[in-house]
């Protein structure tokens, strides 16, 4: 089965500071879609980011920005310049075509980093 | 802005009961998803559709069925409640099946079952 892996289940950072949150996945497809969402506490959760797996050039956001290695299954996410705000947890996202039923929009999570942020 | 409600943000019955989760999205969006977060378990995926009147099973649908009668309305009925369905779910929508396309979530339902 695809898995999506988020190996640190909590993450602290210093306001101002950067923090990376780590997220690598299994596939045999080549075409796929990866996306960070943000998930403040009893908010809503939002998308913060997304990478296509043939654009070579990492996404970025703002101050946030993904560092995307394909040959090994690695997604992370820099946050800079941290904010109170940014405290939420986070979801690391595959979508794949058709082996792994992405082509009907599904998407598979990893289990979440929660990030808090000290002032 | 893409709105997904959900009828309630909190809930709680009873071990037996038929529950309704109702879930609406305002823009006219293809896929629809039902998903339960637990803590250390992230998201599962417990059903989808992908038209009206269209469903398929996710990762865990036993104890679940969904309804969708019309394209915005997306529900999720737990025939017989139990404890262990005592959980935060939540409803996503998409536009369509592109791969690119992001899914825009509700606020979610804290779900009790005493």
């Amino acid at each position: 089965a695809q898995t999506v892996t988020q190996s640190q289940p909590e993450m602290s950072v210093q306001e101002a500071e950067t923090v990376t949150l780590s997220c690598t996945y299994d596939t045999s497809e080549s075409d796929y879609y990866l996306f960070w969402y943000k998930q403040p506490p009893s908010r809503q959760m939002i998308l913060v980011i997304r990478q296509e797996a043939y654009k070579q050039q990492n996404a970025t956001e703002n101050r946030f920005s993904v560092n995307f290695q394909k040959a090994a299954k690695s997604f992370s996410l820099k946050i800079s310049d941290s904010q109170l705000g940014d405290a939420a947890m986070y979801f690391c996202a595959y979508r794949g075509g058709w082996i792994y039923g992405g082509s009907q929009g599904n998407l598979i999570f990893g289990k979440g980093t929660k990030l808090s942020v000290k002032p | 802005d893409v709105k997904v409600t959900q009828s309630s943000r909190y809930l709680v019955k009873r071990t037996g009961e038929k529950v309704f989760l109702e879930c609406v999205q305002d823009m006219d969006h293809e896929n629809m998803f039902w998903y339960r977060q637990d803590p250390g378990l992230g998201l599962r995926l417990i059903y989808f559709s992908y038209d009206v009147k269209m469903k398929e099973k996710g990762d865990i649908p036993e104890g679940y069925s969904v309804s969708r009668e019309k394209k915005e309305r997306f529900s999720l009925i737990l025939e017989s409640a139990s404890t262990n369905q005592t959980s935060m779910y939540l409803c996503a929508s998409s536009l369509d099946r592109g791969l690119n396309q992001p899914q825009h979530f509700g606020d979610g339902t804290r779900l009790s079952i005493l």
